[in-house]
């Protein structure tokens, strides 16, 4: 059966500590693994699409990279305002599969 | 990016009554849409994914004929919840998907049914 699993559930930082969160995954024919930030009461952002393992993008504050099995969002020296639930979603053949999210939380 | 228009963002509707949400493809052709529900603080569960001009494929679980869910061009889906029911009150989000691989979402709309 096709899964993602995103770990922590939930991760409170100081403002400007650094670290990473966890998208495993075990699907057939995986096709792209996305990374969605999502406010409250809104609609996921896109934030990346990595295809391939090895395979590293970066933007502002965020990194993410990708193996076989799973992926890691690095987040650097954080601030509140990338306080939100962090999605990791993986393409197999023809469906998205979300995992359940990780709740960030940086502390001013 | 892509930019991917869902309406309305809020509804409130008595139950019984239907409601329809609309997805449209602002300027990009939408093979695939997908439509998903979310409950508080929990993820995005797929519900149906559909293609221009052929039926939607249901996830199981989902009851197709309390979902409608129209696919009736490149540009737009809409989504009907018929006959609504306290328990349908969520968040339901749509995504756009182009030939490429990047699947883009609307807004979300937030469905209250009292």
């Amino acid at each position: 059966e096709d899964q993602v699993t995103q770990s922590p559930e939930a991760l409170r930082l100081q403002e400007g500590e650094s670290s990473s969160l966890n998208c495993s995954y075990t699907v057939s024919g995986l096709r792209g693994l996305f990374w969605y930030r999502q406010d409250p009461g809104k609609g996921p952002e896109f934030l990346f699409t990595l295809y391939s393992a090895g395979e590293e993008k970066e933007k502002e504050r965020l990194k993410a990279t990708l193996t076989k099995k799973e992926s890691f969002l690095h987040i650097t020296a954080p601030k509140p305002e990338d306080s939100a639930t962090y999605l990791c979603a993986v393409q197999a053949d023809d469906k998205i599969i979300f995992g359940k999210g990780t709740r960030l939380h940086i502390l001013p | 990016g892509a930019v991917v228009s869902q309406h309305p963002s809020r509804v409130i509707c008595k139950s019984g009554t239907s409601v329809k949400i609309e997805c449209r493809s602002l300027d990009f052709q939408a093979t695939t849409m997908f439509w998903y529900r979310q409950f508080p603080k929990q993820s995005l569960m797929l519900m149906a994914t559909s293609n221009e001009g052929s039926k939607a494929t249901y996830e199981q679980g989902v009851e197709k004929d309390k979902f409608l869910i129209n696919h009736a061009s490149l540009t737009l889906s809409t989504l009907t919840v018929t006959s609504a029911h306290p328990e349908d009150s969520s968040f339901y989000i749509c995504s756009a998907r182009d030939h490429g691989r990047y699947a883009f979402f609307g807004q979300g709309t937030r469905l209250t049914v009292v």
